[in-house]
């Protein structure tokens, strides 16, 4: 079946502009996370939905970042006036009930100018 | 002190050559200890993982935990050049969420 994707793949804003990301996780996954990865550098946890509970936000790393996701199934991740330091890939995953097998999307490789 | 701890690297090794990947971690609530192999450009995927102490055999691949030392191994057998990518150690505990290490780079050469 299909696995998850991102959209968009790339992304070039300016600094100060908004951008939305877009996850389409696989289809029964209750679970979906967010990342983000600066070059060279692990993933950094941003955002967790599990199924109709409330979303750990405790990633996020300033107001400027927020997530929706609607029922169990897409999700956006919002990032505003944007920062040439929210420069990464952004990576979204999903699993069956919070089990731990997280099968990744693609990514949006982001860049602000 | 960061929650994973694992050396970028990179490591270059020959063909057929024994791999050892190491990641140390501090969070003793840590049960589930996954690795992720990501090739450049894509997503990780998962390779393997283990629940609490012991190893766990696939292939040409082992995987180790110590919780004793809150140490993880991961050994490649016989390298391949396929098997260059970057792996991401990823313990979690009971709270569905994975704490990923930085990634070590692997070249292995023909």
């Amino acid at each position: 079946g299909a696995g998850v994707s991102q959209s968009p793949s790339n992304k070039v804003t300016e600094k100060g502009k908004d951008v939305e990301l877009r996850c389409d996780p696989i289809s029964g996954h209750t679970a979906l996370y967010w990342y983000r990865q600066r070059l060279g550098q692990g993933l950094e946890f941003l955002i967790y939905f599990q199924g109709n509970s409330a979303p750990d936000k405790s990633g996020l790393p300033s107001d400027r970042f927020s997530a929706e996701r609607t029922g169990e199934s897409v999700s956006t991740l919002t990032i505003q006036r944007t920062q040439q330091e929210d420069s990464a890939v952004y990576l979204c995953a999903s699993s069956f009930r919070g089990f731990y097998e997280q099968f990744f999307g693609p990514g949006t490789r982001l860049t602000v100018l | 002190q960061k929650e994973v701890e694992q050396d970028p690297g990179p490591l270059s090794v020959p063909e057929g050559a024994i791999v050892s990947l190491n990641c140390t971690y501090s969070n003793s609530a840590f049960q589930y200890f996954m690795w992720y192999r990501q090739y450049s450009r894509k997503g990780p995927e998962l390779l393997m993982y283990t629940y609490s102490s012991g190893n766990k055999e696939d292939g040409r691949f082992t995987a180790q935990v110590d919780k004793s030392s809150k140490y993880i191994s991961l050994f490649i057998r016989d390298s391949q050049p396929s098997d260059s990518a970057t792996y991401l150690c990823a313990p979690g505990g009971n709270t569905g969420k994975l704490i990923f290490g930085q990634g070590t780079t692997l070249q292995v050469k023909p």
